[in-house]
């Protein structure tokens, strides 16, 4: 299994530019979340997903935008990048029944100029 | 503002030695506290979890002491060595799925 993949690995964007970041996982977790993570503020939850059509927003969801079309993919768009956006995400998915125990990718770290 | 508060940003200790990282939270509705490890370039990953009606757990060098009256929870690197060198971040969830994050500890065993 290769767990939970991301790409890409590092993006740098110009203010005003969309794009999207890609997950996937192959161990047919239901539960798919999105976290940025910044420098004395510890993961912080963007959105969520509890199965395929479902999403919902986390604490941070301003300027990003999710889909779960399919259990595999949690895609994290960003509508129109800001400099604030700079962070390295990362994206998770849990078991539905022991939920806490979430397994991260390896993170994306972008770059908003 | 985070529901979790970790303590201290930063320690350093000798190979061998006690490691202690403390967190607080506020929210009584949290019903699970897991440690995760994040090494550089890496996700994090779960390494240890309690539930409140807990008071300690332990698993090989790594304890979780819970204190449910004083919402405070913390973890111990027993004999910390170089391979634990990494930044721990302590959370807290609720709904199951939700985790709240602390801001992390850097952690520095030196050899």
């Amino acid at each position: 299994n290769a767990g939970v993949t991301q790409t890409p690995k590092f993006q740098v964007l110009k203010t005003g530019q969309s794009m999207t970041l890609q997950c996937a996982q192959d161990m047919n977790h239901e539960y798919m979340s999105w976290y940025r993570q910044d420098p004395g503020m510890g993961l912080r939850l963007i959105h969520y997903s509890v199965g395929a059509g479902i999403t919902d927003q986390g604490e941070v969801p301003n300027g990003y935008n999710v889909s779960r079309s399919t259990t595999e993919d949690f895609p994290l768009r960003l509508l129109s990048a800001a400099p604030s956006q700079t962070s390295v995400y990362f994206c998770a998915s849990s078991y539905s029944e022991i939920a806490v125990e979430q397994y991260f990718g390896p993170g994306t770290r972008l770059t908003v100029t | 503002q985070q529901q979790v508060k970790q303590s201290p940003q930063s320690l350093i200790v000798q190979k061998g030695g006690i490691s202690i990282i403390n967190c607080a939270y506020e929210n009584t509705a949290f019903d699970y506290f897991p440690w995760y490890q994040q090494f550089p370039g890496k996700g994090p990953a779960l390494l240890i979890a309690i539930r409140p009606d807990v008071s300690e757990k332990k698993e090989g060098r790594f304890t979780i002491s819970f204190n449910k009256s004083a919402k405070q929870f913390s973890l111990h690197i027993m004999d910390s060595q170089p391979g634990d060198s990494a930044t721990y971040f302590c959370a807290a969830s609720y709904d199951d799925y939700k985790l709240s994050f602390g801001a992390g500890t850097t952690v520095t065993v030196r050899a």
